[in-house]
């Protein structure tokens, strides 16, 4: 199995802050990476997928980038609605596999 | 926009099977166009996928779940649905249903463009 390791586990961030998470996948995935976020009892929202392209309707202020097996979310101008779990995910490998979550607080 | 709604029994007794339906809305079912997707999260293991369908024929499965699971879908009640065997107490957790677009394919295998819609999330617990 791929394994995918954020990091960091959590952070602490202010209002307006940009911030930026990352994932290391154990092989070679391409650009087989999707970033979800999650609020607190919500269920997952996806944000991007192939690395850095957005889902329809999602805020350019969320942006990823990556290939191979190095990964990065950046968040930009922090709101309080981005205060959330952000996990990653490969489906280039079954089974697919996620991250063990990012979990952003306010400072 | 796509809604996708999970439900079944809150409660299973270990050695039964725990049986999910996901109801989808707003949006098309057609066979072969989208991957159904069931992705489940604990405490313990985190986001966890079990298993997608693209179709009958095209069918994928967590080799975690020692051949339990079973996933099908039935496109005229604009279901899917998923089986999981013989549940133990370790299946306990919030159970979501997702979809996905039809991505690429490598060594035979093809997957779902991630899950870019999900369902609310089902909790089950399983105790006797």
């Amino acid at each position: 199995d791929i394994q995918m390791t954020q990091s960091p586990s959590s952070l602490s961030a202010s209002v307006g802050d940009r911030v930026t998470i990352t994932c290391r996948a154990s092989q070679d995935i391409r650009h087989y990476v999707a970033w979800v976020q999650q609020r607190p009892g919500k269920a997952p929202k996806s944000l991007i997928f192939a690395s850095s392209r957005l889902h329809p309707g999602v805020s350019s202020k969320f942006s990823g980038s990556g290939y191979g097996t190095d990964f990065t979310l950046t968040i930009n101008n922090l709101q309080p609605e981005d205060f959330a779990t952000y996990y990653c995910q490969q489906y280039t490998s079954y089974p697919i596999t996620f991250g063990g979550g990012t979990k952003v607080e306010i400072k | 926009q796509v809604q996708l709604q999970e439900s079944g029994p809150g409660l299973v007794k270990p050695s039964q099977t725990l049986s999910l339906t996901c109801t989808v809305s707003g949006g098309s079912m057609s066979t072969g166009r989208y991957y159904w997707n069931w992705i489940r999260q604990n405490p313990v293991k985190g986001l966890e996928w079990i298993a997608s369908i693209l179709d009958s024929d095209n069918t994928y499965y967590n080799p975690s779940l020692t051949s339990r699971a079973s996933i099908s879908v039935d496109t005229s009640k604009s279901q899917f649905f998923l089986n999981l065997a013989s549940a133990t107490v370790a299946d306990t957790a919030v159970y979501y249903c997702a979809r996905g677009g039809r991505g690429h394919c490598v060594d035979g295998s093809c997957f779902s463009e991630s899950f870019q819609h999900w369902g609310q999330g089902a909790l089950v617990t399983v105790s006797s």
